[in-house]
């Protein structure tokens, strides 16, 4: 598709359960990013992949939080024994970003995000 | 560490009335990049303009203008002559070249309304 593309769009789930979100960036963007969107806390950075490789993980909030990258596209986050506090819109990017050169900070385009309610 | 202020945390206007959307930032880096997005109802984060820390020089996009000044760490934006449709949540974000990896810092973001 021509944009980020995020599912499910919306998410219900009970306190305990486990949840996978799962992103495709755009067709060629190497750099891969997942934001968290909460009333209380704004827009946060959770983690970030180059290729397949995730060499920033500082934004995930605990070792409940997970994600991985296949074949440098798609990629899912996951989340493991939810808790109320993980209710927010979790939104995924992606850019060509070229890391050899940092001049080129291509901007990050994002998908509508994942909305995730945890009862 | 990285900080982005946006003061403004609501914004109303009238159509036609011209807006300014303050924002300030926080880096150690003397290489960062500057954003602008766009989120309207609809959820989507709309990139609107990128700038780089070399380059001061302001830009003009049809109605929206935006003013960057490295003194006063400032990247402000305007919106002239604003519409409804111009009603959004507006996030300003930075990135610096630390670690290569880009990643953006938000503030807060001001919710712009545009009455008819």
């Amino acid at each position: 598709g021509a944009g980020v593309s995020q599912s499910p769009s919306n998410k219900v789930t009970e306190k305990g359960k486990d949840v996978e979100l799962r992103c495709d960036p755009i067709s060629g963007h190497t750099a891969l990013y997942w934001y968290r969107q909460s009333l209380g806390q704004g827009l946060e950075f959770l983690i970030y992949f180059q290729g397949n490789s995730a060499p920033d993980k500082s934004g995930l909030p605990s070792d409940r939080f997970s994600a991985e990258r296949t074949g440098g596209s798609v990629s899912t986050l996951t989340i493991q024994r939810t808790q109320q506090e993980d209710s927010a819109v979790y939104l995924c990017a992606s850019s060509r970003l070229t890391s050899e050169n940092k001049n080129s900070n291509q901007p990050q385009h994002f998908g509508d995000g994942t909305r995730l309610s945890i009862l | 560490a990285q900080k982005v202020t946006q003061a403004q945390t609501e914004i109303s206007v009238v159509e036609k009335e011209d807006v300014t959307l303050d924002c300030v930032y926080e880096t150690r880096d003397t290489t960062y990049y500057l954003f602008w997005y766009k989120q309207p109802p609809s959820g989507e984060l709309v990139f609107l303009i990128r700038r780089n820390s070399f380059d001061e020089q302001n830009e003009i996009s049809g109605r929206y203008s935006w003013n960057f000044q490295k003194s006063t760490s400032s990247f402000n934006f305007t919106i002239t002559a604003s519409q409804v449709v111009d009603s959004a949540v507006y996030f300003c974000a930075l990135s610096d070249s630390g670690g290569s990896n880009y990643k953006l810092t938000f503030g807060k973001g001001t919710l712009l309304t545009v009455n008819p």
